[in-house]
């Protein structure tokens, strides 16, 4: 089966860096996303990783070990508009059209 | 603009009364999918299709139906509400459904069922 875990909620204060890991067992791996969905929004695209190491993209970096089952997002920099749900997301073992979330992290920046 | 609507966004109804939830996306994707999101169990998919006439059971597929007649469109259908699926829905589409690809979310449908 799959599995996904990740802290349900965090905290931060605006200009630091914060880092939201995930953790997950797969049968097979595919990859793994990272989403951001606002309170009340739809979720959108942050990162997809299928190979280890770090991927950054301005503020925001996704990093990958395979071996470790484990991923992290890191965002630098925080906003207060950074405040939102981030969520974790593998492919299924026996389709990759099937998508896995975890149940999210929930970041709140203080000023 | 791109981008995937879902109809409506707010609905309360009661027990067994059927209703649909349609979805649109106008990207000529192929890939599009449903899933339901609940505090604490993040989202979970329900069904999805790849194509025209091609569907399959996601994780909790019990209770909800959908068709695929045409590409653009994706409607789910409760034959008979329950409380149980009260629920935040949302609707995603991607270009063939494979992996790696970026998903697009609908706004989301909020139900609630008394």
């Amino acid at each position: 089966g799959q599995n996904i875990d990740q802290p349900t909620e965090m905290t931060a204060t605006e200009g630091a860096i914060v880092q939201i890991n995930c953790t997950y067992q797969t049968s097979g791996f595919n990859g793994l996303f990272w989403y951001q969905q606002h309170a009340g929004e739809a979720p959108t695209f942050l990162s997809y990783n299928v190979l280890d190491g770090l991927e950054e993209k301005g503020r925001f970096s996704s990093f990958l070990s395979r071996s470790k089952g484990y991923s992290y997002l890191l965002l630098k920099e925080l906003q207060m508009k950074d405040s939102a749900s981030y969520l974790c997301a593998v492919p299924g073992y026996s389709s990759a059209s099937k998508i896995i979330f975890g149940s999210g992290t929930r970041l709140s920046i203080r000023p | 603009e791109a981008q995937v609507t879902q109809n409506p966004r707010y609905l309360i109804t009661v027990t067994g009364k059927k209703l649909t939830v349609t979805c649109s996306q106008n990207m000529n994707h192929e890939y599009m999918s449903w899933y339901r999101q609940d505090p604490g169990l993040g989202l979970r998919q329900i069904y999805y299709s790849m194509n025209v006439e091609v569907t399959d059971k996601g994780d909790v597929p019990e209770g909800y139906k959908v068709s695929r007649k045409e590409k653009r469109n994706f409607p789910l259908i409760l034959e008979s509400p329950s409380p149980n699926q009260t629920s935040l829905y949302f609707c995603a589409s991607s270009f063939k459904g494979m992996i790696g690809e970026t998903q697009y979310f609908g706004p989301g449908t909020r139900l609630l069922v008394l």
